[in-house]
């Protein structure tokens, strides 16, 4: 089965710092990994879509890499803002039933 | 958010009782799923439909029930033998040809 894990679970750091946001899932066999942000009480955006067969995506400040064989996705954002506060949750998709297996996230906290 | 609607934002259940989450959307997508998150964790499938009066179990769907009678709705039971049912539910939706998933705004759901 499944399983999707992301490190850390917390994070804290200055405004203005580049950072990176790590997940990792067991089975490389997948159709796509997605990144969402969710804010406090309230639903999840989606951040970033990449395919199985892409190695990274961009949009904005915020730079989503993906090494299928490793098991391995990283979430980049560069000079960090207080507005960048909220939950970051990673999620895969196996084959094509668009069925997502998420992780538990990383509660991210830019200080002004 | 944007054209889905889940309501209400709270909602109180007592011992016993069956009671009803609403997830509508005017996207016009034929996928939606109901999604359960618990504190500091990522979201776990209970249910989803593909098409109107079509659904499959996710992972979690012991002591809930659905129902697509209708392209724009999927509401969420969660009965009386669904025995931990205080989290936060998330509806979503998807078209075929997309692979991202749109969220609602969320249900919270507690106990009395």
């Amino acid at each position: 089965k499944q399983e999707v894990t992301q490190i850390p679970a917390a994070l804290s750091v200055p405004e203005g710092e580049n950072l990176v946001l790590n997940c990792s899932f067991t089975d490389s066999a997948i159709y796509n990994l997605q990144w969402f942000r969710q804010d406090p009480g309230k639903g999840l955006t989606s951040l970033l879509l990449i395919q199985s067969s892409q190695r990274e995506q961009t949009s904005g400040r915020l730079n989503a890499s993906l090494d299928k064989s490793s098991g391995r996705s990283t979430l980049y954002i560069a000079a960090s803002q207080p507005g960048d506060s909220a939950t970051y949750l990673c999620a895969v998709t196996l084959g094509s039933a668009r069925q997502l297996t998420f992780g538990s996230g990383t509660q991210l906290t830019v200080l002004p | 958010d944007g054209g889905i609607t889940q309501s209400p934002k709270y909602l109180f259940r007592k011992e016993g009782q069956n009671v009803t989450l609403s997830c509508e959307q005017n996207l016009n997508h034929d996928a939606m799923y109901w999604y359960r998150q618990d504190p500091g964790q990522g979201l776990r499938l209970i249910y989803y439909s593909q098409i109107v009066n079509d659904f499959q179990k996710g992972d979690i769907a012991e002591g809930y029930s659905v129902s697509r009678e209708k392209k724009e709705s999927f509401p969420l039971t969660v009965t009386s033998a669904q025995k931990n049912p205080t989290a936060f539910y998330l509806c979503a939706t998807s078209t075929w040809g997309q692979e991202t998933q749109y969220f609602g705004p969320g249900t919270r759901l507690l106990v009395l």
